[in-house]
């Protein structure tokens, strides 16, 4: 199935730092949603975007809708230790019956 | 409100067997879609379930199945068991997979084929 385009595939920042990932895709999706995955868990819902353009955060978390509807983008201000995992993003088909995953960002925190 | 409950949360299997995995979605939704994840490959769209009825099937072998029930739990069964089908199995439930919806995942099944 279709798989979207998550970039960096990992990334090593000491605590403190801004971290920045996107997501893109040829396909156009009406939803973009992002996850942060533990160890042995489910993924869990950060943020969702609805609409082209928007820009929404959530506590120190801040992801934006591209206007184009083919990407996304997921930013971490001031990381600490408990940040660390794997984010995923998911974009939902224009038929609106399919979410697609991105392929991941592992992210690794060093105090 | 109680989120995607999935059972079990582990599973030891040998090759050939079968396996079922449940998942009961948050109340009220009625979409439950079914993923494969592995360290390799992510996550792997295996189907979709809205209203009992199968919308959409990811690439995977018929051994694969799953059906909805009239509750909106949910079961996946694969038969006949490889080595290969060794993952993580999460399941997401979504008010109704449209527009302006989030999918919330359970916390998976392990499978361990051996």
């Amino acid at each position: 199935g279709q798989q979207l385009n998550q970039s960096p595939q990992s990334m090593f920042i000491q605590e403190g730092e801004d971290v920045s990932m996107n997501c893109t895709s040829s396909s156009i999706f009406n939803t973009w949603l992002w996850y942060k995955q533990d160890p042995g868990e489910g993924p869990v819902l950060l943020i969702a975007l609805y609409k082209a353009g928007e820009l929404t955060s959530n506590g120190r978390l801040t992801a934006q809708f591209g206007i184009t509807r083919k990407d996304s983008f997921l930013n971490i201000s001031a990381s600490i230790p408990s940040d660390v995992g794997i984010y995923f993003c998911a974009g939902l088909s224009f038929m609106g019956n399919q979410f697609y995953f991105g392929t991941g960002t592992s992210l690794t925190v060093i105090p | 409100k109680a989120g995607v409950t999935q059972t079990p949360r582990y599973l030891i299997k040998t090759r050939g067997q079968q396996v079922t995995l449940s998942c009961s979605p948050i109340s009220g939704h009625r979409s439950v879609s079914w993923y494969q994840q592995t360290p390799g490959q992510g996550l792997q769209f295996l189907f979709e379930y809205f209203s009992e009825t199968q919308r959409n099937k990811g690439n995977f072998p018929g051994r694969f199945s799953g059906r909805q029930f009239s509750n909106s739990r949910s079961e996946m069964n694969v038969s006949t068991l490889e080595l290969g089908d060794s993952a993580l199995y999460l399941c997401a439930s979504s008010l109704f997979a449209t527009a302006n919806t989030e999918a919330f995942f359970g916390q998976g099944t392990r499978l361990t084929v051996v």
